[in-house]
């Protein structure tokens, strides 16, 4: 139980264009996700908090119009990436609340923008 | 704001052996959580504690949760090759639901055969 998947699991894009990742909780619902930033050999950065049914609450120093959020169902959220540019090559990951505190991880998804 | 020291770095031990890594924090915690992450990956949740001196086992995984509240331990007993990877431990000081979680660097766990 407790399973996240993301899609895609990586993508290429061309300098300002946008991208859409899709957060899923397959086996469960989850009123809240959020979306992380991880560069190589770092920890998890938070991005936003991302919650059923409302808008996104960003971190300080996220952009909220260059980083999209959308939680349409208590499965699915989505990151968009706009007008990306070769510094917001990254790996993106969600994760999902199932219970109190616990966050369940999808895969991630590497973004390389050239 | 909230910090949550792991050190060091790095660990290598070798195969068989146990090991044993901690989490510190400066405030106080209501939750301690301990993931694994491989390369590539996103983290797996192990082990998750909620009351102050919980010690809770997962297979051959044990974590404890402090009583100060102020730091966390995850230990590893018999170690196999498949538990290389970054392992992370992550709180939460807040008594709301679905709350935010501070993560620690994380600790990268090498196992020599």
């Amino acid at each position: 139980g407790a399973v996240v998947s993301q899609h895609p699991s990586w993508v290429i894009c061309k300098s300002g264009t946008s991208v859409k990742i899709e957060c899923r909780s397959l086996d469960f619902q989850a009123t809240t996700m959020f979306w992380y930033r991880q560069f190589p050999k770092q920890s998890l950065m938070l991005m936003a908090t991302s919650n059923e049914g409302s808008k996104a609450t960003y971190e300080q120093g996220v952009e909220k119009d260059k980083f999209l959020i959308n939680h349409a169902s208590l499965t699915l959220s989505t990151l968009t990436v706009t007008s990306a540019h070769p510094e917001d090559s990254s790996f993106y990951i969600c994760s999902a609340v199932l219970v109190s505190y616990e966050q369940y991880f999808g895969p991630g998804t590497r973004l390389t923008v050239t | 704001g909230q910090q949550l020291n792991q050190s060091p770095q790095s660990m290598f031990i070798q195969e068989g052996e146990d090991v044993s890594m901690n989490c510190t924090s400066s405030s106080i915690f209501n939750t301690w959580l301990w993931y694994k992450q491989d390369p590539g990956e996103g983290p797996v949740l192990l082990i998750a504690l909620y009351k102050a001196g919980e010690l809770t086992s997962n297979g051959r995984l044990t974590a404890q949760f402090g009583i100060t509240r102020k730091d966390s331990f995850l230990n590893i007993s018999a170690s196999i090759p498949s538990d290389v990877g970054i392992y992370f431990c992550a709180g939460t000081s807040y008594t709301g639901a679905n709350s935010k979680l501070t993560f620690g660097k994380g600790i990268t766990l090498s196992v020599r055969p």
